[in-house]
This record gives C-alpha cells, structure tokens and sequence, in this order.
C-alpha cells in the first residue's frame, strides 16, 4: 500500500526565513496531495490540495511542490513568522474503485517552530 | 453546511468503560473517515464508511471498537472497554467525489482521555 515518508520531523527557523518540508510517496497512481496545519489542540487546516497535473501551486506565503517523477511533494514557507509555528502535514489520497476518494495517507508530521 | 460536525469535543472515561462519539458529515458527502492522532503525531486511519457501509477497517477497529453509520447524516465511533492507549484526538472527516472539485472537510475532533 501507499507509504508517506515526511521531513523533517522538527524543524526551527528564525523570523523571516524560509521553512522546507518534504515528503515521498510510493503509489504511482496518487492523485490527490494535501497540505495541512494544526495548531496545537487544534483540527487539521487545509493549506494547499494539488492534483496529479499541476506541479507548482502558490499559496498565501508559501509554494506547494509536486514532482511526479520523484514522487515528491515539497512546502515552502516563504518569510516565516512566529503565527506559522504549528505542526504541518502531508497527505495523499487515491482514487477508490474508479469513483470516489479512498482515505488519505498522511506523513508523520513536521513540528515547526519560528524564532522571533 | 460546509462543516463537520463532533460531539463531544471532550470526553473522559475510566478503564473498561465504553466510550462513544458522533460525526455529522458534511452536507451531501458520502464518504465518512475515522482517523485517531495521539499528541499530534501522525494521523492512523481507523475506519472508511461509502454510503454508509464500511468498505476498510484496521484489525484494532474489528476487535475493539464499534463503528456504523445508521444514517447520510450521522455517524458514530465507540470503544467498547476502553484503555489507557486509547486517549487521542479521534478525527472524523468525510468527502464526495466530484473531480478536480473533490475535498476532505475535516471536524474538531474529540478528544478522550482514559485515567
């Protein structure tokens, strides 16, 4: 089945510099990607969803990557500030039976921390 | 409405009770996921409802928990004895295949502590 490798598991940045987190994949037939941020005590919050075609997404301070051939997805906050601090995860989903979304396959998160 | 909806958000049971939670699923969605995250680290998959029947479980959700969807709009995840491994975020999400348009709406979660 799909194995999702995250990381860093922890990461710390100062203000104003950029924050990278990667994560790999194993299923060919991937289609959905999702980033997500959860702050402590908090439900997951969608950042980012990608689809198998596009390869270079733009957010709100930050740059969603999606290398296919690597099977690699990448998220590049730009800039970060302390309110970035939050734990992040990837995530990737399949089609299930030609109709409809399986469940999703999550990294093991990257804890994110943005000095002042 | 564009929301997930868990109750209780907090929930505390001693050792070998039972335990229960509620999901009420997105509006029009039909596809309901249980996911369990202990002091938020990876998010395991538990149990994946389509149309309300289970179509994939882990073997812990089978012999320890109890998990159904009695309607569209409702869905509930209980722990028939609980332990003290089970204290997490449990996660309800749910989604509806419509293409490129597709999307996982998740809920807050319940939180349940086992002392």
């Amino acid at each position: 089945g799909e194995q999702v490798e995250q990381r860093p598991p922890h990461l710390s940045v100062r203000e104003g510099d950029s924050a990278f987190i990667t994560c790999t994949y194993t299923d060919p037939n991937s289609y959905y990607f999702f980033w997500y941020k959860q702050e402590p005590g908090a439900s997951l919050q969608l950042l980012m969803k990608v689809f198998s075609s596009t390869e270079i997404n733009e957010g709100q301070g930050f740059t969603v990557l999606l290398n296919k051939k690597d099977k690699r997805l990448s998220l590049n906050l730009t800039a970060a500030h302390p309110g970035d601090s939050a734990a992040y995860f990837c995530a990737v989903g399949l089609i299930d039976r030609g109709s409809a979304l399986g469940r999703l396959h999550f990294g093991a998160g990257t804890q994110l921390i943005v000095i002042p | 409405d564009a929301a997930v909806t868990q109750k209780p958000r907090y929930l505390i049971k001693m050792k070998g009770q039972e335990a229960e939670m509620k999901c009420i699923p997105e509006k029009g969605h039909t596809a309901v996921f249980w996911y369990q995250q202990k002091q938020s680290k990876e998010l395991k998959f538990l149990i994946y409802f389509q149309n309300q029947q289970p179509l994939d479980q882990i073997d812990m959700v089978k012999e320890r928990f109890s998990a159904v969807c009695p309607s569209s709009s409702l869905c509930s995840l209980g722990i028939r004895t609980c332990e003290a491994e089970d204290s997490a975020l449990y996660l309800c999400s749910s989604s509806q295949w419509e293409g490129r348009d597709s999307d996982y709406t998740f809920g807050s979660g319940t939180r349940l502590l086992v002392i």
